[in-house]
């Protein structure tokens, strides 16, 4: 069946810093890949996403490639501010079937 | 974009009592809906996926006669916890997809005493 294995958190940074959050997959036929952001007490936000090898998800200043070599839609922010501080999930979608396979979550929080 | 509402936002009831909770897409009409349940600090955990006009499809060791789900119409889905107990505790979130995306509700979180 499909998964997703991101990176372990917390993830502390401090602002203006680097973000890496890492993602691989598993998946027959050619899922749609996804990372979304959760604030706290809140439902799940789109981020952004890919739907097919080689496409880069942008949005806010986040972006993800999907890499389809490598199995791969690592999450990267050249600077990160205190407002990033969410739970973010790297999920892939089965185009058959319609629904969404998520990660164990990766919590970041960013630190003035 | 589309908007899928949840209601209530939070629930809690006693044990042995059933809650309904709502999702709706606002604007939009969708003939699939899927229903999570989130547990503290984990992932989202797919519970069924809910059809319109027709039965639930629910995933493995999910308990269909606890999580009772009906999709009366292109709008509204519901899920019925049933005879509720503390362990049924948790962030419940419905996703309903339109043009090949999946939009997600604000979530509803359940407290069984």
């Amino acid at each position: 069946g499909n998964s997703v294995t991101q990176m372990e958190g917390p993830v502390t940074l401090s602002e203006e810093a680097f973000l890496t959050i890492n993602c691989t997959y598993t998946a027959t036929g050619y899922p749609s890949l996804f990372w979304y952001v959760q604030y706290p007490g809140e439902g799940l936000q789109l981020l952004l996403k890919a739907t097919k090898a080689d496409d880069k998800g942008s949005n806010k200043g986040f972006e993800a490639t999907y890499r389809k070599e490598t199995t791969s839609f690592h999450l990267e922010k050249g600077s990160v501010q205190v407002s990033d501080s969410a739970v973010y999930f790297c999920a892939l979608r089965d185009t058959n079937a319609g629904k969404s396979t998520f990660g164990d979550g990766t919590t970041l929080t960013v630190k003035p | 974009g589309a908007v899928v509402s949840q209601h209530p936002s939070r629930v809690i009831c006693k044990s042995g009592t059933s809650v309904k909770i709502e999702c709706r897409s606002l604007d939009f009409q969708a003939t699939t809906m899927f229903w999570y349940r989130q547990f503290p600090k984990q992932s989202l955990m797919l519970m069924a996926t809910s059809n319109e006009g027709s039965k639930a499809t629910y995933e493995q060791g999910v308990e269909k006669d606890k999580f009772l789900i009906n999709h009366a119409s292109l709008t509204l889905s519901t899920l019925t916890v049933t005879s509720a107990h503390p362990e049924d505790s948790s962030f419940y979130i419905c996703s309903a997809s339109f043009l090949n995306e999946q939009f997600f509700g604000p979530g509803t979180r359940l407290t069984v005493l």
